[in-house]
């Protein structure tokens, strides 16, 4: 257990439902993170919320929706997915401030399959 | 912009071998680097890290030395063990995007595979 914990583990979902992900943490951290990681490919950051404010969203299709209500949730919603959004979804959380250089803890990630 | 550069693989040894994965990075300022692992159907977790330059990070066997001359982070492991078997990403924390939370940058990541 990393402090920071994701559910479902694994989702399996048509491309006409609507899902959500759900993140939490526990570790006082202010920063919290949503990335994508597709076979074979970078890990993909896709959006940022400082403070429960979004302050990055690099170019995220709008089918996926986040929200943060407080510092210690996140929410990915997920609507007409296609096949090529299968991945495994990571959410990561921080500190800010003078403890940056603690680095990113992250969750075991949502495996999500798209059919 | 920021960027680091790591040894492509995948990385295949025998069990109690030497492991080196190299790792190089660029950045304005001064980051902190950190190695994190993936082991297979699992998130990331933090490996170890070093914050200056000539900190040595270790945890588990894993070693690595900040070098600010070569702007490099290797990774070391003496003897490798199958449960070793991963995927490895070194990575740094800059502010110099002026972010109160510090931007982390991953390198591709190096798959490890360990036989007995």
């Amino acid at each position: 257990e990393t402090g920071v914990t994701q559910t479902p583990r694994h989702l399996v979902m048509g491309m006409t439902n609507k899902k959500s992900l759900k993140c939490e943490q526990h570790l006082g951290h202010n920063a919290m993170y949503w990335y994508k990681q597709s076979a074979k490919k970078p890990l993909e950051l896709m959006f940022v919320y400082n403070f429960k404010e979004q302050t990055e969203n690099n170019s995220v299709p709008s089918r996926f929706s986040p929200e943060c209500p407080n510092s210690s949730h996140l929410f990915l919603h997920l609507h007409t997915l296609q096949p090529e959004d299968s991945a495994l979804y990571l959410c990561a959380s921080s500190p800010t401030g003078g403890r940056i250089n603690y680095g990113y803890t992250f969750g075991s990630g949502t495996r999500l399959t798209v059919v | 912009g920021d960027s680091v550069t790591q040894m492509e693989g995948p990385v295949t040894l025998s069990e109690e071998a030497c492991l080196t994965i190299n790792c190089t990075y660029t950045a304005t300022g001064y980051p902190s680097l950190f190695w994190y692992v993936q082991y297979p159907g699992e998130g990331l977790q933090l490996l170890l890290k070093a914050t200056k330059a000539d900190d040595k990070g270790s945890n588990k066997g894993f070693e690595a030395t900040y070098r600010k001359e070569t702007t490099s982070f290797h990774l070391e492991k003496g003897s490798v063990q199958v449960s070793d078997s991963a995927v490895y990403f070194c990575a740094l924390i800059s502010n110099a995007g002026g972010t109160s939370y510090g931007k982390l940058t991953f390198g591709q990541g190096t798959i490890l595979t360990v036989h007995p």
